[in-house]
């Protein structure tokens, strides 16, 4: 149980163009999801919390115009990276608690994100 | 902020060697958890400590929460090569379904 699925794994665009990053909770629903970004040999950092029916909460120093969330259902949250630039290349991972007020979070396998 | 400090950065040990890995923070967590990040992959929960002074294990792995619920330590024994990885100890900023705040990783390299 507990699993979380991401989509695409990996992908590759050129400067300028936007990419959609999908999490899945595949067999329980999640109120709430949360997206990560992890640099090469470095920790993760949380970006934003993303709240079933209502605004993401983002952290400070995210833009939230250029990371736009959308968690339309109880198993689907979407990361859209608006007007890619290289900089914008990392690990994107998400996570989910299982439960109502679970402490412990489910990570899903992540999207490498590389932009030309 | 909340932070965690992980130690040591990394290790190189021998296949069959027991290691130890700990993580200390200022700040109290009520939670306390461990991963294991293979490369490329997304972080997998290894063990999950709720009480001061829990002692958990998950086969090879062993984890106990400090009693101050300020520090843990993560052991592993008789390592073998898939246990080569980054692993992570992780607390949640609150309780009840918050992000986690996540230390800088231990990465462990297995020698054959």
């Amino acid at each position: 149980g507990a699993v979380v699925s991401q989509h695409p794994s990996r992908v590759i665009c050129k400067s300028g163009t936007s990419v959609k990053i999908e999490c899945r909770s595949l067999d329980f629903q999640a109120t709430t999801m949360f997206w990560y970004r992890q640099f090469p040999k470095q920790s993760l950092m949380l970006m934003a919390t993303s709240n079933e029916g209502s605004k993401a909460t983002y952290e400070q120093g995210v833009e939230k115009d250029k990371f736009l969330i959308n968690h339309a259902s109880l198993t689907l949250s979407t990361l859209t990276v608006t007007s890619a630039h290289p900089e914008d290349s990392s690990f994107y991972i998400c996570s989910a608690g299982d439960r109502a007020g679970a402490d412990t979070q489910y990570f899903g396998p992540g999207t490498r994100l590389t932009v030309l | 902020g909340q932070q965690l400090n992980q130690s040591p950065q990394s290790m190189f040990i021998q296949e069959g060697e027991d290691v130890s890995m700990n993580c200390t923070s200022s700040s109290i967590f009520n939670t306390w958890l461990w991963y294991k990040q293979d490369p490329g992959e997304g972080p997998v929960l290894l063990i999950a400590l709720y009480k001061a002074g829990e002692l958990t294990s998950n086969g090879r792995l062993t984890a106990q929460f400090g009693i101050t619920r300020k520090d843990s330590f993560l052991n592993i024994s008789a390592s073998i090569p898939s246990d080569v990885g980054i692993y992570f100890c992780a607390g949640p900023i609150s309780s009840g379904n918050t992000p986690l705040v996540f230390g800088k990783g231990t990465r462990l390299s297995v020698i054959a």
